[in-house]
């Protein structure tokens, strides 16, 4: 099946810094890739969907600002949290959609943020 | 608006026995219909999708899931559960009336014991 890479898996910061994690599709191209924020024992809530070439379209009470998508190609997206604080500590998981394909979804493994 | 309900957090099963994780559902058209399962800090795995066709499923691992129109339900179901089957598994719909989120239900977590 499709790989959908994450990078990285866990990262630790200061409260303050930006954090930048990178989702990439390896053997599809993606014209759209979701970007999720899971809390313990919770399901995953959509932040936003995250289109190549243009804008992302962020969830109704997502901060665009304190969360920027970029989707620069086909096969990748990055999500980077700015002046991360303490409250951004979340998993957070990317999926990309084949632009070929319909209805599945493949995710990657997720990155563990921890804001100190 | 699209919504899936897990009405369990939790499902305890002994290996060998058969389980299900009950999944319900809202969507205004006709529904895309997914599981997928969660293993400790990593992504999400897809098990099986409902499209159209027949409305039994079957997926990866031997999981199997049921579309029941009349009850707006896609129940996961494995005729013989094992250990390796304990997780996090999630139900999700997306709506072929338009758009392309995927709304997940709250997840049910699977516990097969010895």
């Amino acid at each position: 099946g499709a790989v959908v890479s994450q990078h990285p898996s866990r990262v630790i910061c200061k409260s303050g810094t930006s954090v930048k994690i990178e989702c990439r599709s390896l053997d599809f191209q993606a014209t759209t890739m979701f970007w999720y924020r899971q809390f313990p024992k919770q399901s995953l809530m959509l932040m936003a969907t995250s289109n190549e070439g243009s804008k992302a379209t962020y969830e109704q009470g997502v901060e665009k600002d304190k969360f920027l998508i970029n989707h620069a190609s086909l096969t990748l997206s990055t999500l980077t949290v700015t002046s991360a604080h303490p409250e951004d500590s979340s998993f957070y998981i990317c999926s990309a959609r084949d632009s070929l394909a319909t209805g599945e979804l493949f995710f990657g493994e997720g990155s563990r943020l921890t804001v100190l | 608006a699209q919504s899936v309900a897990q009405p369990e957090d939790q499902v305890n099963v002994a290996e060998g026995n058969p389980l299900t994780v009950k999944c319900t559902y809202s969507v205004s058209g006709n529904p895309y219909l997914f599981w997928y399962v969660q293993y400790p800090n990593r992504g999400l795995q897809f098990l099986l999708k409902y499209i159209t066709g027949d409305n039994l499923v079957k997926g990866s691992y031997g999981f199997e899931a049921e579309f029941n129109k009349s009850q707006t339900s896609f129940h996961l179901k494995k005729p013989s559960a094992l250990v390796s089957d304990s997780a996090l598994y999630f139900c999700a719909v997306r709506d072929t009336g338009g758009g392309n989120k995927l709304t997940f239900g709250t997840g049910t977590q699977l516990k097969v014991e010895l």
